[in-house]
């Protein structure tokens, strides 16, 4: 069935610091991909997504690029915050359409000023 | 528009005793999602409903977990004779339907003693 491999953690990087944390992912045909983060004590909260090959998916300064011909969906952030501290995990629909999402196992980034 | 809703958010059970959780999606979402997450592991899904039906249940434990989404109020997930292993964070999600993004509640954290 589909599934993600994301990058283990923990991350520590210092502010301004450039990120990247690698996620790929094994599906049948081209489902939407996503990022989540989860910051501490919280809920999950949709960070960014692409719907197709090639899109590039943006928010809050953090970006991910859907790379077909190499299955990833790598988010990058080019100088982090303290404030950026939290879980972020990549998912995927597990099948087409609207059905439920499967996740990686999720990346712990701390931050220090 | 408010966000989804859980509650409680935190929730202490003996072994034995019975455990509910309440999602409330957001307003116009008709699907709900629940995930299990242990631990620092990522989020296992649970359940998918819709209004008055289960569309999809193959993440539940087939004994002691059941889960109802009712015509009026909230997505119930029902655990009875609680055990340890039980001790996660619940998240329910909503959607209003076809390939649209999932949005999560903060969870419900249940300590089983």
């Amino acid at each position: 069935g589909d599934s993600v491999t994301q990058m283990e953690g923990p991350v520590t990087l210092s502010e301004e610091a450039f990120l990247t944390i690698n996620c790929t992912y094994t599906a049948t045909g081209y489902p939407s991909l996503f990022w989540y983060v989860q910051y501490p004590g919280e809920g999950l909260q949709l960070l960014l997504k692409a719907t197709k090959a090639d899109d590039k998916g943006s928010n809050k300064g953090f970006e991910a690029t859907y790379r077909k011909e190499t299955t990833s969906f790598h988010l990058e952030k080019g100088s982090v915050q303290v404030s950026d501290s939290a879980v972020y995990f990549c998912a995927l629909p597990r099948n087409s359409g609207n059905t439920p999402l499967v996740f990686g196992k999720g990346t712990r980034l701390s931050v220090i000023a | 528009n408010a966000g989804v809703m859980q509650n409680p958010r935190h929730l202490v059970r003996r072994r034995g005793q019975e455990a509910r959780l309440r999602c409330s999606p957001m307003k116009g979402h008709s699907h709900v999602y629940w995930y299990r997450q242990l631990p620092e592991e990522g989020l296992k899904f649970m359940v998918y409903l819709q209004k008055e039906n289960i569309i999809d249940e193959s993440g539940m434990p087939k004994e002691r977990f059941s889960a109802e989404f009712p015509k009026e109020g909230p997505s119930i997930l029902r655990i009875q004779q609680v055990v340890r292993g039980d001790s996660a964070a619940y998240f329910c999600a909503s959607s209003p339907g076809g390939p649209e993004t999932q949005y999560f509640g903060p969870g419900t954290r249940l300590l089983v003693l």
